[in-house]
């Protein structure tokens, strides 16, 4: 079974500073895709951004990348020029076929003015 | 982007009734909805997996009986919480996507306090 953990539960970062949230996953297929995910106060989940297994290149959203690292199982999310919107619980999560996303166990991020 | 409307947002229930939830894809026809629980500052957990025209899919120790999953059209899908009990109160949230692989739209969540 696929496995998608998040070993940092809390994080912090002064606004205006880069920080980095760690994933990583277990599975056996070659083709797959990552996701991350954000839940604000509100609760309502947004997606962050996404990444193709098959694809080399690291997305890339804005202020938001991704450090994809296919033969590591890593997928860690960097946030640039944190804003005070950022604070956020932010999930990593895996797909491949089946439609299902993996959810792993979140990280809540603070961000400090 | 896609919208997942879900209704109601709260509701407050006495223990031994049933509650329904339901979660409609607005511009967008999904197949396939997903209905998730999520505990206070836990991840979501998958409870099923809800088909079009077809029976729902569900997790293991989900109990299908008290948890009905009814996906009659392609915008609608309802969750029934059946004989509610204060241990089933949480946060329920439901998602759909247009395609596989693509961004997963989710509704607003509905929290659910049996007393």
């Amino acid at each position: 079974a696929q496995t998608v953990t998040q070993s940092q539960p809390e994080m912090s970062v002064q606004e205006a500073e880069t920080v980095t949230l760690s994933c990583t996953y277990d599975t056996s297929e070659s083709d797959y895709y990552l996701f991350w995910y954000k839940q604000p106060p509100s609760r309502q989940m947004i997606l962050v951004i996404r990444q193709e297994a098959y694809k080399q290149q690291n997305a890339t959203e804005n202020r938001f990348s991704v450090n994809f690292q296919k033969a590591a199982k890593s997928f860690s999310l960097k946030i640039s020029d944190s804003q005070l919107g950022d604070a956020a619980m932010y999930f990593c999560a895996y797909e491949t076929s089946g439609s299902r996303l993996t959810f792993g166990e979140g990280t809540q991020l603070t961000v400090n003015p | 982007g896609a919208v997942v409307s879900q209704h109601p947002s709260w509701v407050i229930c006495k223990s031994g009734t049933s509650v329904k939830i339901e979660c409609r894809s607005l511009d967008f026809q999904a197949t396939t909805m997903f209905w998730y629980r999520q505990f206070p500052k836990q991840s979501l957990m998958l409870m099923a997996t809800s088909n079009e025209g077809s029976k729902a899919t569900y997790e293991q120790g989900v109990e299908k009986d008290k948890f009905l999953i009814n996906h009659a059209s392609l915008t609608l899908s309802t969750l029934t919480v059946t004989s509610a009990h204060p241990e089933d109160s949480s946060f329920y949230i439901c998602s759909a996507r247009v395609t596989p692989y693509t961004e997963a739209f989710f509704g607003q969540g509905t929290r659910l306090t049996v007393v």
